[in-house]
C-alpha cells in the first residue's frame, strides 16, 4: 500500500538557519505530494504540493520537488523564522483517489 | 480566510455521555467530508469518508456504531461518539473538498479537543 517516510523530530533551528526535513514514499502509479502545516492547537494547512515529476511546489519561502526517481518531496526553507515552528506533514493521495496518506509529521522549533 | 469550520474546539464530558462534532463548509459545497483522529504527537489517522446523502465508509478498525457521521448536507457533516469513554480522547480534525476541485486539496477545520473523565 501507499505509505509515507518522514525524518523524525523535533528538528531545532536557529532564526534564519538552513531547513530542510526530508520526505519519501512508496505508491503505486504516480501520486499528488503534499506538505501540511500544523500550528498548535490547529487543524492542518496546506502549505505546497506537487502533481507530477518535477514539479516544484512552493510557498511562503518553502518549496519541495517531486522526486520520482528518487521518490521524494523534501521540505526546504532558506531561512526560516520563529513563527514557522509547527508541526510539517507530508502526505499524498494516489492518482485518481481523494484520500491522504500522512507521514507521522516533524515537529519545527526555531529559536530567535 | 478559514474554509472548513469546526465546533466545538473544546469539550469535556463524562464518560459514558454522546458527544457530538461539527463540520462545516464555508460558503462552498463540500462533495467529499473527511474525519480523522490525530493522537497526542502522532499523525493523523484517517476514520472515515463521508459523501452527501450516503452512508460514510469506515476505514479498518473503526468502530461505526462507536463514531456515528452523518453527512445531511452538501456544507455540514457530523460525528458523534456515542457512549464515550476515556480511550476516546483525542484531537478529531474533519477536512472537505470542495465542489469542483477534483480530489483535492481538503481543506482542514481547526480540529475539536475531547477529553471524557
Amino acid at each position: 500500500g501507499n505509505s509515507v517516510t518522514q525524518m523524525e523530530g523535533p528538528v531545532t533551528l536557529s532564526e534564519e538557519a538552513f531547513l530542510t526535513i526530508n520526505c519519501t514514499y512508496t505508491a503505486t502509479g504516480y501520486p499528488s505530494l503534499f506538505w501540511y502545516v500544523q500550528y498548535p492547537g490547529e487543524g492542518l494547512q496546506l502549505l505546497l504540493k506537487a502533481t507530477k515529476a518535477d514539479d516544484k511546489g512552493s510557498n511562503k519561502g518553502f518549496e519541495a520537488t517531486y522526486r520520482k526517481e528518487t521518490t521524494s518531496f523534501h521540505l526546504e526553507k532558506g531561512s526560516v523564522q520563529v513563527s514557522d515552528s509547527a508541526v510539517y506533514f507530508c502526505a499524498l493521495s494516489g492518482r485518481g483517489g481523494n484520500k491522504l496518506v500522512f507521514g507521522a509529521g516533524t515537529i519545527l522549533r526555531v529559536k530567535s | 480566510g478559514a474554509v472548513v469550520s469546526q465546533h466545538p474546539s473544546w469539550v469535556i464530558c463524562k464518560s459514558g455521555t454522546s458527544v457530538k462534532i461539527e463540520c462545516r463548509s464555508l460558503d462552498f459545497q463540500a462533495t467529499t467530508m473527511f474525519w480523522y483522529r490525530q493522537f497526542p504527537k502522532q499523525s493523523l489517522m484517517l476514520m472515515a469518508t463521508s459523501n452527501e446523502g450516503s452512508k460514510a465508509t469506515y476505514e479498518q478498525g473503526v468502530e461505526k456504531d462507536k463514531f456515528l457521521i452523518n453527512h445531511a448536507s452538501l456544507t455540514l457533516s457530523t460525528l458523534t461518539v456515542t457512549s464515550a469513554h476515556p480511550e476516546d480522547s483525542s484531537f478529531y480534525i474533519c477536512s472537505a473538498i470542495l465542489r469542483g476541485t477534483g480530489d483535492q486539496p481538503q481543506h482542514f477545520g481547526d480540529g475539536t479537543r475531547l477529553s471524557i473523565l
